[in-house]
């Protein structure tokens, strides 16, 4: 169970598009979804935290009208990368946060998605 | 900012031999978990250790937590090639929200 998919795995896209990105909870409701950037052996940075109908939270330097986040429901977060640049190149990870878990639960990640803008 | 601080940053090991890697943290906390990372994917949850334990096991893993010292440490023992993956530490802050801090990770490569 707590399976989390994200769709794609990998883009390219031309510099100056936009890129969505999505991130499902397959078999649970999650109240709340984490959205992480990575750099190539690097940690995973946190960008944003999303409750499902409310407005995300940004992390300090993250560029909200940059990474538009959207949790329009219990089981669907998606982050959009507008007008992306060669620098927003990355590896995008979500995770999420059952509606019925306690905080001493684990979260659960989607697989990432390898952005590429050219 | 970057609460959990692994050490080694990359470890090589022979099959069969234990690996044991360590975390630091800065702050209060309510757990500490262990994720591992194969290359170009997401994260699988590992083990997970609230902060009034001082130590769990699951199968061949072995984690403590010194909330003293705010460290803790995974030992996976009888390593396997399939154990090559990075490992991190996070951290739930006390008050975060479930919000997790990663760590650098630790590189393992096991060597068949």
């Amino acid at each position: 169970g707590a399976v989390v998919s994200q769709h794609p795995s990998w883009v390219i896209c031309k510099s100056g598009t936009s890129v969505k990105i999505e991130c499902r909870s397959l078999d649970f409701q999650a109240t709340t979804m984490f959205w992480y950037r990575q750099f190539p052996k690097q940690s995973l940075m946190l960008m944003a935290t999303s409750n499902e109908g409310s407005k995300a939270t940004y992390e300090q330097g993250v560029e909200k009208d940059k990474f538009l986040i959207n949790h329009a429901s219990l089981t669907l977060s998606t982050l959009t990368v507008t007008s992306a640049h060669p620098e927003d190149s990355s590896f995008y990870i979500c995770s999420a946060s059952s509606l019925w878990s306690s905080y001493n639960s684990p979260l659960h990640f989607g697989n990432g998605t390898r952005l590429t803008v050219t | 900012s970057q609460q959990g601080e692994e050490d080694p940053q990359a470890l090589s090991i022979q099959e069969g031999e234990n690996a044991t890697m360590n975390c630091s943290y800065k702050t209060s906390i309510n757990n500490l978990q262990w994720y591992r990372q194969n290359s170009g994917r997401g994260l699988v949850h590992l083990i997970l250790i609230r902060s009034n334990e001082r130590e769990k096991h699951s199968g061949r893993l072995r984690v403590t937590l010194d909330t003293s010292k705010k460290s803790s440490s995974l030992l996976i023992t009888a390593s396997r090639a399939a154990d090559t993956a990075s490992y991190f530490c996070a951290t739930d802050e006390t008050g975060a929200n479930s919000k997790l801090t990663f760590g650098k990770g630790i590189t393992l490569s096991v060597r068949p």
